[in-house]
C-alpha cells in the first residue's frame, strides 16, 4: 500500500550541528510537504516540495521525485528547532486527491 | 496562506459524552480535512469534508462515531461521539490554500481532547 517512511526516528544534536532527515515515499505524488510540530501540537509548514530544491534560512529541502525520496537539511541547529518533523505526501492518481499520508516523524532534540 | 482557527483548543470530557470541534477558515476553500493524532503517534486522516455533500470517511472511521458538517465554504465541525479514553487525541483540520495554484495544505492549531 501507500507508504511514507521517515528516518531516523530520533535525532539528538548539540546546538550548532547540521542534520539531514530523510523521507521515502512509495508512489508518485501530487504534493510532498515537510512540517515541524511544536511542543503545543501545532503543525508549522516548512516546505511544499513535490520536486526540486528549496531553501528558507537555515533550512533547505530537496525532493527527487523519480527516486521517491525527499531530504530536509537543518544547518546550525538551535534549541528552538527541537520538536517532531513530519513528511507527508498526497499520492497521485486514484481517489486520493488532497489526502495527506504522514510518515511516523523524526523527533529532534537540540541541546544547548 | 489560509488562516485556520479551531474551537475548543482543548477539553477534558467524561466517557460516553460527545464533543463538537469547530474549524473556521478566513477564505473560501473547497476541501477541508479532519485528522487525528493519538498520543505519541503520527497523523491519520479521518475524513474529507466537501461543502454540499456527505463527508468521505477513511477506513476505520465511521459517520456514527465522527459525524461531520460542512455548511459553507469557510466552516466545518467534527463531532466525537460516545467518547472513550481511546479517543484522547489531538484533532486537527486542514485545508488546501485556494489562493495558490498548488496542493499545499495548512493546518489549524488543533484541539487536544482528553477523555476520562
Amino acid at each position: 500500500g501507500i507508504q511514507v517512511e521517515q528516518s531516523p526516528p530520533d535525532l539528538i544534536l548539540q546546538e550548532g550541528a547540521n542534520s539531514t532527515l530523510r523521507c521515502n515515499f512509495s508512489d508518485s505524488v501530487n504534493n510532498l510537504q515537510w512540517f515541524h510540530q511544536n511542543p503545543w501540537g501545532q503543525l508549522i509548514n516548512l516546505f511544499y516540495i513535490p520536486s526540486g530544491t528549496k531553501q528558507n534560512g537555515r533550512l533547505s529541502a530537496t525532493t527527487v521525485a523519480t527516486e521517491r525520496y525527499s531530504l530536509l537539511y537543518i544547518s546550525s541547529s538551535q534549541t528552538t528547532d527541537s520538536g517532531v518533523y513530519f513528511c507527508a505526501a498526497d499520492f497521485a492518481g486514484g481517489t486520493s486527491y488532497g489526502k495527506l499520508t504522514f510518515g511516523q516523524g523524526t523527533i529532534l532534540t537540540v541541546h544547548p | 496562506s489560509a488562516v485556520i482557527s479551531q474551537k475548543p483548543s482543548r477539553d477534558i470530557c467524561q466517557r460516553g459524552t460527545s464533543l463538537t470541534i469547530q474549524c473556521q477558515v478566513d477564505s473560501q476553500v473547497t476541501m477541508m480535512f479532519w485528522y487525528r493524532q493519538q498520543p505519541g503517534q503520527s497523523l491519520t486522516l479521518i475524513a474529507t469534508a466537501n461543502q454540499g455533500s456527505e463527508a468521505t470517511y477513511e477506513s476505520g472511521f465511521v459517520i456514527d462515531k465522527f459525524p461531520i458538517s460542512r455548511p459553507n465554504l469557510t466552516f466545518s465541525t467534527l463531532t466525537v461521539s460516545n467518547m472513550s479514553p481511546e479517543d484522547s487525541s489531538i484533532y486537527l483540520c486542514s485545508v488546501e490554500d485556494a489562493q495558490a495554484s498548488t496542493y499545499e495544505q495548512y493546518f489549524g492549531p488543533g484541539t487536544r481532547l482528553t477523555v476520562t
